[in-house]
């Protein structure tokens, strides 16, 4: 079975701090995808990375696919408010195209004013 | 809107009883999936059809039951209801079998046994 940890589990952190968030796992992916999820809400995609060592920049948040596909972090700089919310990683099986996404427990994060 | 469509919203029920929770995939996605979401677990994957036929089953209990029609709504039943059953229920899409685009999810049904 797959396992993805997340950490920290919670995070609450003043508008305008940097933060780094980590998502880990024994198993190699074939890619892994972000997810922010608010109250009363389902998950919303935010990016999807593929290539070992792949970054990509989503406005104020970096996302980093680590070079073995095993982990990958998620980095927000001058947070706000509006990022509050519980940051979830979802990997995709080594075969690819695997019928089901693996989830960690997510980050919840809180911005304060 | 995400596109995907779960009703109800919430939902109590009593332990012992019935439910059926009802999803309407986003337009042109033929793949769905059921996910229940609780505070411990965190999102577990229950089960996913694709084009009306059964595709992967997850962690689902033998009480529970799923079925997409031919409009490619899906439902899934949940019977016997016992408390520790109270969770976010998610349904989520996809176009097709492939997990590489990721998911559009629902909203959710808030389910609480009472």
């Amino acid at each position: 079975t797959q396992l993805l940890e997340q950490s920290p589990q919670f995070l609450s952190i003043q508008e305008g701090e940097n933060l780094t968030v980590y998502c880990n796992s024994s198993s190699v992916f074939s890619s892994l995808q972000w997810y922010r999820q608010e109250p009363g809400e389902g998950p919303v995609l935010l990016v999807t990375v593929v290539t070992g060592g792949e970054v990509k920049k989503l406005k104020r948040l970096t996302f980093q696919f680590g070079d073995a596909r095993k982990d990958s972090s998620l980095h927000i700089t001058a947070a706000q408010p509006g990022d509050t919310g519980l940051y979830l990683c979802a990997g995709v099986g080594p075969q690819g195209g695997s019928e089901k996404l693996v989830f960690g427990k997510g980050t919840k994060l809180t911005v304060n004013p | 809107d995400s596109g995907v469509t779960q009703t109800p919203k919430h939902l109590i029920t009593a332990t012992g009883q019935r439910v059926t929770l009802r999803c309407s995939p986003r337009s042109g996605d033929l793949s769905v999936y059921w996910y229940q979401q609780s505070l411990d677990q965190g999102l577990q994957f229950l089960i996913q059809y694709y084009n009306g036929e059964e595709r992967a089953k997850g962690n689902i209990l033998e009480r529970f039951s799923a079925q997409q029609f031919p409009d490619l709504h899906s439902e899934l039943n949940l019977s016997s209801l016992e408390l520790g059953d109270s969770a976010l229920y998610f349904c989520a899409s996809s176009v097709d079998f492939r997990t590489d685009y990721g998911y559009t999810f629902g909203s959710g049904t808030r389910l609480t046994v009472v």
